[in-house]
């Protein structure tokens, strides 16, 4: 198992331009979750989906962001246009629940976004 | 709603010697818990987790941690650390029913000093 594909692992855009972050999570695993994370805030979970469908955007943080997953193994974050507020590293993760148990999330390994 | 609190941002250690990293964790219903290392540059990578039974957890790289439900903590403690053990340490907690969403504290820096 290669585990959670994030892609590109870093990004430098100049702003205003569209910013698109690729995942490829784990086969099986059937929810997928996109976070942010900063110096200042930490960990933010953005949104997140099951079998596919989104379930809580409520951390999107405006309409400049979407995200969709046309099928189970395939994700994308994008951001347009793009700010200099916006450079953060950006996370995917999935998970199972298999049995009504949380087995955790894994995580991929990250893109580095930079907007100047 | 679920609410996670660390209560050190970063705790500087000697290497050999043992480390606590505090977790407390808020939540109207029953939770899973977790610990998450992130190294420099790198993904979250599962520590150990606690679902149900034994309150004493063991898990990778001689980490382990108990779960008391009457001090909603979750502390993580390792007997005796070594360099490569500085990193950033997260506690995450998730309710047992209903959405799997993981909600993070906001980490500690565990940082090892020869």
């Amino acid at each position: 198992d290669a585990g959670v594909i994030q892609s590109p692992r870093h990004e430098v855009t100049e702003m205003g331009q569209e910013v698109t972050l690729r995942c490829k999570p784990i086969s099986g695993h059937d929810y997928l979750f996109w976070y942010r994370q900063t110096m200042m805030r930490g960990l933010e979970l953005l949104i997140y989906f099951n079998n596919n469908v989104p379930i809580d955007d409520s951390g999107m943080p405006e309409d400049r962001f979407s995200a969709k997953m046309p099928n189970a193994s395939f994700s994308t974050l994008k951001i347009q246009p793009s700010e200099p507020r916006d450079s953060a590293v950006y996370f995917c993760a999935s998970s199972s629940w298999t049995g009504g148990f949380s087995y955790g999330y894994t995580f991929g390994s990250g893109t580095r976004l930079t907007v100047v | 709603a679920q609410s996670v609190t660390q209560l050190d941002s970063q705790v500087p250690v000697f290497e050999e010697a043992p480390v606590e990293l505090r977790c407390n964790y808020s939540s109207s219903v029953s939770v899973y818990l977790f610990w998450y290392v992130q190294y420099p540059n790198q993904g979250l990578q599962l520590l150990l987790k606690y679902l149900s039974g034994s309150t004493l957890v063991k898990g990778i790289n001689g980490f382990e941690a108990e779960f008391n439900k009457s001090q909603t903590s979750f502390h993580l403690r390792k007997p005796s650390v070594h360099i490569s053990d500085t990193a950033e340490y997260f506690c995450a907690v998730s309710g047992v029913m209903g959405a799997q969403k993981l909600v993070f504290g906001q980490g500690t820096r565990l940082t090892i000093n020869p």
